[in-house]
């Protein structure tokens, strides 16, 4: 079993639609929670993160953790184009190991 | 600012050839990490060093050795290049705490044929 799970997608959603990206990991010591963008070609670059149980909102992106349930997602409201790309989720397992999921891939349909 | 600095960007090797990917971040960071990621995998920790003088094998450390030069550099090694290793390879560092974001490079692209 995958230490960080995500299914790979492509997700496809209409311009303005909400966005769920979901995101499962085995490690129930993890403390710390990420969700990374990246675009086609580029670096991977960090939009959220959360560490405490509920939800934590910046903008459009929300994102969504269940520690019992080992679960976070993030849902990204009023998607636009712009926001088609690769969405990594991360956890840090231990105190500096960082391990990422094998990313969704998210196309916004104009 | 410079942030993570990677070099080279792009490499072709011949199976067996052997090469080292430099990597420096400016930002005082503690911890630093090296990634390969191929289509469909993801990110995959090789390996890590979450303090200078201290290193740590990841997820796929088989094949590569790593160097913590100092705080601010962090060397892959492929001693003995195989097509396996054909990836873009993306060095990161952080603070170091237990939480935090990671700053990437820009990545570099090996070929080995």
């Amino acid at each position: 079993q995958k230490e960080v799970e995500q299914n790979s997608g492509p997700l496809s959603v209409p311009e303005g639609a909400i966005a769920s990206l979901n995101c499962t990991y085995s490690d129930r010591g993890s403390q710390s929670f990420f969700w990374y963008r990246q675009y086609s070609g580029k670096s991977p670059e960090l939009i959220m993160f959360i560490y405490s149980n509920g939800d934590k909102e910046d903008g459009r992106f929300t994102a969504q953790l269940n520690k019992a349930s080992q679960y976070v997602s993030l849902l990204i409201r009023d998607s636009q184009p712009s926001d088609s790309a690769t969405y990594l989720c991360a956890i840090t397992s231990g105190t500096y190991k960082y391990i990422f999921g094998t990313g969704t891939r998210l196309k916004v349909l104009a | 600012n410079a942030g993570v600095t990677q070099t080279p960007k792009f490499q072709v090797l011949k199976t067996g050839q052997s090469m080292t990917l430099q990597c420096a971040q400016d930002m005082n960071h503690n911890s630093m990490y090296w990634y390969r990621q191929d289509p469909g995998m993801g990110l995959r920790l090789i390996y890590y060093s979450a303090s200078e003088g201290t290193t740590d094998k990841g997820e796929v450390p088989n094949g590569y050795n790593v160097s913590r030069l100092n705080k601010r550099e962090f060397s892959l090694r492929l001693e003995s290049a195989a097509p396996s290793q054909t990836s873009v390879y993306f060095c990161a560092s952080r603070m170091g705490q237990n939480t935090g974001e990671l700053f990437f490079g820009e990545g570099s692209r090996l070929t080995v044929l």
